[in-house]
C-alpha cells in the first residue's frame, strides 16, 4: 500500500537554527513529491515540488530514492516559517491522487 | 480569480441533520478534490473528480457521505444523517490536469461541528 510517513508531529527550533522536516514514503513506481504548507489562518498551499529542484523561501528538498525520503531543509529558520508542513507524494503525471502525510508543526522560537 | 471558494465557512448542526458543503473550483481546472482534516487522522482525501466525473471515492467513510459535481464550476459534499464524529474541517481543492503541473489549490475550508 502507498504510504507516507512524517515521524515528527511537532518540531521546535530556535530562530537562526537549521531545520529538517523528515518525510519517508513507500510507493510503487516513481511518484512525484511535494511539500505543502499551511500558515496560521491561511489556506493550504504548495511550497515546493521535487521535479522543479527549486528553493522556495529558503527551503529545499532532495529526493533520495535509495532511502525513499524527501526531507525538507532550511539552513537558517525564521519566525515566519512557523506553520504546518505536509509531505505529499502523488502518482507521476497529471493532477492525480495525492496522499498527504500526517503533517509536522514547525514552531520557531525567537 | 478569487481562488477556490467554499461555503459555508462554518456550520454547526445537530446530530441527524443533513449537511451540504459547497465548492466552486478555479475556472479552467478540471480536477476537484474533497478532503477532511481532523486532529486524529490529519488530512484525508475523500473523493476526487476529473471533468465532473468521480474517479476515486475510496476515501468516503460510509454511505452517509455523497458528493456530486453537476458542472465544471460547482460541487457539493453531503452528509446525511450527520454524526458528531463527522466534525472536522472539510477542504475542497482544484487542479489543472496538464502533465507535470499537479499543484492543488485549496479553498479556505468549512469547519463543521455536529452536536
Amino acid at each position: 500500500a502507498q504510504r507516507v510517513t512524517q515521524p515528527e508531529k511537532l518540531l521546535s527550533v530556535f530562530k537562526g537554527a537549521p531545520v529538517e522536516l523528515k518525510c519517508n514514503y513507500s510507493y510503487s513506481g516513481s511518484p512525484e513529491l511535494f511539500w505543502y504548507v499551511q500558515y496560521s489562518r491561511q489556506r493550504l498551499q504548495l511550497l515546493l515540488r521535487h521535479i522543479s529542484r527549486e528553493s522556495i523561501k529558503g527551503f529545499t528538498a532532495d529526493l533520495n530514492k535509495g532511502e525513499t525520503s524527501f526531507h525538507l531543509k532550511k539552513p537558517f529558520a525564521q519566525e515566519e516559517d512557523s506553520a504546518m508542513y505536509y509531505c505529499a507524494p502523488s502518482e507521476y503525471g497529471g493532477a492525480s491522487k495525492i496522499i498527504f502525510g500526517s503533517g509536522t508543526r514547525l514552531s520557531i522560537r525567537p | 480569480d478569487a481562488g477556490v471558494i467554499q461555503s459555508p465557512r462554518h456550520e454547526v448542526t445537530e446530530m441527524g441533520q443533513e449537511v451540504t458543503l459547497r465548492c466552486k473550483p478555479i475556472s479552467g481546472h478540471d480536477y476537484l478534490f474533497w478532503y477532511r482534516q481532523t486532529m486524529m487522522r490529519g488530512l484525508e482525501l475523500l473523493i476526487y473528480f476529473n471533468n465532473n466525473v468521480p474517479i476515486d471515492d475510496s476515501g468516503m467513510p460510509e454511505d452517509r457521505f455523497s458528493a456530486k459535481m453537476p458542472n465544471a464550476s460547482f460541487s457539493t459534499l453531503k452528509i446525511q444523517p450527520s454524526e458528531p464524529r463527522d466534525s472536522a474541517v472539510y477542504f475542497c481543492a482544484s487542479a489543472a490536469g496538464r502533465g507535470g503541473t499537479d499543484t492543488q489549490y485549496f479553498g479556505p475550508g468549512t469547519r463543521l461541528t455536529v452536536l
